[in-house]
């Protein structure tokens, strides 16, 4: 099966820059996904780690290091409408795709 | 392009009821799944599915079933309705899992079992 870890709430200042740890066990691999989530409202992808390295997306950039079961995503620039909860993911083998229980990024002013 | 679409967006049922979760894509992918999410806990899959007539439990599919007839169609019937089923479920679907492809999601149906 697959397990990840992530915090569960984490805190920062508008306009700074944050990142979200995720460590991971699987039994196969197949990537790292990012996808936050709003209250109330449904997940949407953010990313997708298959590599080791950076990848960046605008404000956005996720992490992989495949050695270490390791990846981060990095928040650059926050901004409020960044408040919202961020699910880290993996895929493992046959299994579809599991979620970490998620971090609840808290932005203040 | 109407995406995901779950119907319906809220339902109350008793205990011992039994319901159909309606899922429905019109992108033309093979992977569907369905997921709940309860407080603390993530989002936990139930059952998913990497193309017609093809399904498979997550981690949590007690309670529940599924079919796959069509590839724009999932459906999740909950066949005795306990409280514990209480929870907001739900749907996806991706081009590929294994390429970068990420879930899309539908916007949700929040259930409450009393």
């Amino acid at each position: 099966g697959q397990s990840l870890e992530q915090p569960s709430e984490v805190t920062a200042v508008e306009g700074a820059i944050v990142q979200i740890n995720c460590t991971y066990q699987t039994s196969g691999f197949y990537g790292l996904s990012w996808y936050q989530q709003h209250d109330g409202g449904a997940p949407t992808f953010l990313s997708y780690n298959a590599l080791d390295g950076l990848e960046e997306t605008g404000r956005f950039s996720s992490f992989l290091s495949r050695s270490d079961s390791y990846g981060y995503l990095l928040l650059q620039e926050l901004q409020m409408k960044d408040s919202a909860s961020y699910f880290c993911a993996v895929k493992g083998g046959a299994d579809g795709l599991t979620f970490g229980k998620g971090t609840h990024l808290i932005i203040q002013p | 392009n109407a995406g995901v679409t779950q119907t319906p967006k809220f339902q109350v049922l008793k205990t011992g009821q039994s319901m159909t979760l309606q899922c429905a894509q019109d992108m033309n992918h093979e992977y569907m799944s369905w997921y709940r999410q309860d407080p603390g806990m993530g989002l936990r899959l139930i059952h998913y599915s990497v193309g017609a007539g093809i399904t498979d439990q997550g981690e949590v599919p007690n309670g529940y079933n599924v079919s796959r007839s069509t590839t724009e169609d999932f459906p999740l019937r909950l066949l005795s309705a306990a409280p514990s089923q209480t929870s907001v479920y739900f749907c996806a679907s991706s081009y590929s899992l294994d390429r970068g492809y990420g879930y899309t999601f539908g916007s949700g149906t929040r259930l409450t079992v009393v």
